[in-house]
């Protein structure tokens, strides 16, 4: 079945470094990819999203570039800020006919200190 | 509604003891996924209704587990014989179309089991 590796925290990080989350996937055929955000107190959103190989996904200064090579997507952002700290999540689609499947890896936790 | 509601926020239960959450997921939209949320284990996928279809059941831990969905809308999670292990918060998602997997998540009902 379809499964998620993703970079396992916490990440802490000092504001404006550069940022790097992991995500490897194992999917049947070739998956739209997406991260999702959680920040505190608050539910799942949407960061950003690929559907095609060599694909770029970007958002509020994050991207994340669809790998097909080496089944990857991972997040970046060249200076993160404190409003990052959030817990990112990494999620390949399963599609087949009518029915879409999105499964998540475990979560990443970012703390960004000022 | 303007997005995904989800109720109770909160619920404290004592082993034993059946719950039932509810959600009420953004209008128009055409699936519905239920996901539960522990510390350390990241999201994981529970049922999925997709229209007219028979739910794919398929992440469901127990026959203690249950979904519904009236009328193509509100739908119930219960959770009967509630055990400690139970404990999470349990996620709704509204999935806005299908050819984009773009999933709208609801704030979730936090279950402690005494």
């Amino acid at each position: 079945g379809d499964s998620v590796t993703q970079m396992e925290g916490p990440v802490t990080l000092s504001e404006e470094a550069f940022l790097t989350i992991n995500c490897t996937y194992t999917a049947t055929g070739y998956p739209s990819l997406f991260w999702y955000v959680q920040y505190p107190g608050e539910g799942l959103q949407l960061l950003l999203k690929a559907t095609k190989a060599d694909d770029k996904g970007s958002n509020k200064g994050f991207e994340a570039t669809y790998r097909k090579e080496t089944t990857s997507f991972h997040l970046e952002k060249g200076s993160v800020q404190v409003s990052d700290s959030a817990v990112y999540f990494c999620a390949p689609l399963r599609s087949g006919g009518s029915n879409y499947k999105l499964t998540f890896g475990k979560g990443t936790l970012l703390t960004v200190n000022p | 509604g303007a997005g995904v509601s989800q109720s109770p926020s909160n619920k404290v239960t004592e082993k034993g003891k059946d719950v039932e959450l509810r959600c009420d997921p953004i209008s128009g939209h055409t699936a519905l996924y239920w996901y539960r949320q522990s510390l350390g284990q990241g999201l994981e996928f529970l049922i999925y209704f997709q229209g007219n279809s028979a739910p794919d059941k398929s992440g469901l831990p127990s026959d203690r587990f249950s979904a519904e969905r009236t009328g193509g809308s509100v739908s119930t999670l219960t959770i009967q014989r509630t055990q400690q292990e139970d404990s999470a918060v349990y996620l709704c998602a509204s999935l806005k179309a299908t050819n984009t997997g773009e999933l709208f998540f609801g704030e979730g009902s936090r279950l402690t089991v005494l």
